[in-house]
């Protein structure tokens, strides 16, 4: 069956270095991936989308990476700050790009 | 411009009951679509709606069960409560697919089975 991982340990940064979570998964070639942050009790929000023809996608602070042959994405935040402290999610549109398949999300903590 | 509505954002049920959870989704989107996250885990995909008719399913039993009104809101049911179906259950909305903008969640609504 179709599976995401993302690494289930936080990750502890310094504020102003990059943060870098991984998603790999398996059983499936997406033509989708997206990347979501959640803050605790509220709704994923949507960060990023990449195609499978595309290779790197960044928008202001965030850059991903889609490596088809790998079956590997990475999520960079640059700069981070204390702000940036969340669970990312990462998720593949499937069935007919009808259907999200999350990750279970990796938590992101900065410390000033 | 408002995002998804969801209510209620919190409900305790007990065992056996049923209960109705609901969802705007935000202006100019006509797909809603539903999620179940437990805790600690991603949200698992339950069923999405398109021109009020449930278009795609997810790995969830018939206890389970969904509408969509033509004004795109929707409204997911859940009969016989377990325990286990504790849980944020997310509603998300697109234009279409979602594979130009990503989705529009909810805040959710927290429901607690006792």
């Amino acid at each position: 069956s179709q599976k995401i991982e993302q690494n289930s340990e936080a990750l502890n940064i310094q504020e102003g270095k990059t943060a870098t979570l991984t998603c790999n998964y398996t059983n499936y070639s997406p033509a989708y991936l997206q990347w979501y942050r959640q803050d605790p009790g509220r709704g994923p929000v949507f960060l990023l989308l990449i195609r499978e023809n595309e290779k790197e996608k960044r928008k202001e602070r965030l850059k991903v990476t889609f490596d088809t042959t790998l079956k590997q994405s990475l999520f960079h935040i640059t700069a981070s700050q204390p702000a940036d402290s969340a669970t990312y999610l990462c998720a593949l549109l499937s069935g007919g790009y009808n259907k999200l398949i999350f990750g279970a999300g990796t938590r992101l903590a900065v410390h000033p | 411009d408002a995002g998804v509505t969801q209510s209620p954002t919190h409900l305790i049920k007990t065992r056996g009951q049923q209960v109705t959870l609901r969802c705007s989704p935000k202006s100019g989107h006509d797909t809603v679509s539903w999620y179940q996250q437990a805790l600690g885990q991603g949200p698992q995909f339950i069923f999405q709606y398109y021109e009020e008719e449930e278009r795609q399913r997810g790995n969830f039993p018939d206890r389970f069960s969904g509408h969509q009104f033509p004004n795109y809101s929707s409204e997911l049911n859940v009969n016989a409560l377990l325990l286990g179906d504790s849980a944020l259950y997310l509603c998300a909305s697109s234009f279409l697919q979602g594979t130009n903008y990503g989705y529009t969640f909810g805040s959710g609504t927290r429901l607690t089975v006792v």
